[in-house]
């Protein structure tokens, strides 16, 4: 089965950029979607389609996928960014199924 | 305005049966391209896909859950039903439903994501 590979935690500074990865093979080939969830709330979604933004997502939230890394980039950090963020994609190789990464903690220090 | 809210018990015994009903509003699981799926997710874990059904009632579910779910829709009443058997104590966890959209380019679809949840139901296995 395909398997995402996010790691367990990033720190930042409120004003700078985070990066968050999420890894698999040949991801650059699927389309990757990121949600955000922050303690006691249901996720929600904030990057779709690799780089696409839902209405109300702000702009300092942008994706970009290529190769076997996926990243969600968040440009000048805020404390209510702090939250655990996922990355998904719906892997069409094998029997059309869904699959989470491990989830990335964003800390704002 | 889409909304979902997920019920069900909030305690179940060892290998009992759950039965998790979605109740959504604002979109009709008929239109192509939609779907519903459930996520879940144990406390202080990460989501895990469990799964989907899409307007058409195709259905996909987790490789390592599939014997023990079934997923169902109800056109009419707007609600999709999750079962899960045989649960265990480390089926404990925050069981949501979720809208599925998908992505089509040139007829064929290549992705589906989520983007509007429910509120979500924690569910405990305990005797």
């Amino acid at each position: 089965s395909y398997v995402l590979t996010q790691p367990p935690s990033v720190s930042v500074a409120p004003g700078k950029t985070a990066r968050i990865t999420c890894g698999g093979n040949n991801i650059g080939s699927k389309s990757v979607h990121w949600y955000q969830q922050k303690p006691g709330q249901a996720p929600v979604l904030v990057i779709y389609y690799d780089s696409d933004r839902p209405s109300g997502i702000p702009e300092r939230f942008s994706g970009s996928n290529s190769g076997n890394t996926a990243t969600l980039t968040i440009s000048r950090v805020e404390a209510g960014d702090e939250a655990d963020y996922y990355c998904q994609v719906w892997d069409s190789s094998s029997d059309h199924y869904v699959v989470f990464g491990g989830g990335t903690k964003l800390t704002v220090l | 305005q889409i909304t979902l809210k997920e019920s069900g018990p909030t305690l179940v015994k060892p290998t009992q049966t759950l039965t998790l009903t979605c109740t959504f509003s604002g979109f009709s699981l008929s239109t192509s391209g939609v779907g519903v799926g459930w996520i879940r997710q144990p406390p202080g874990k990460a989501l895990e896909w469990l799964a989907l059904i899409y307007w058409n009632d195709d259905k996909r579910y987790s490789p390592s859950l599939k014997s023990r779910l079934t997923i169902t829709k109800d056109t009419s009443k707007n609600q999709v039903v999750l079962t899960m058997t045989n649960m265990d104590p480390v089926d404990t966890a925050t069981y949501y439903c979720a809208h599925s959209r998908s992505i089509t380019i040139f007829g064929v679809v290549t992705t589906y994501y989520f983007d509007y949840w429910g509120q979500g139901t924690l569910v405990t296995v305990s005797s």
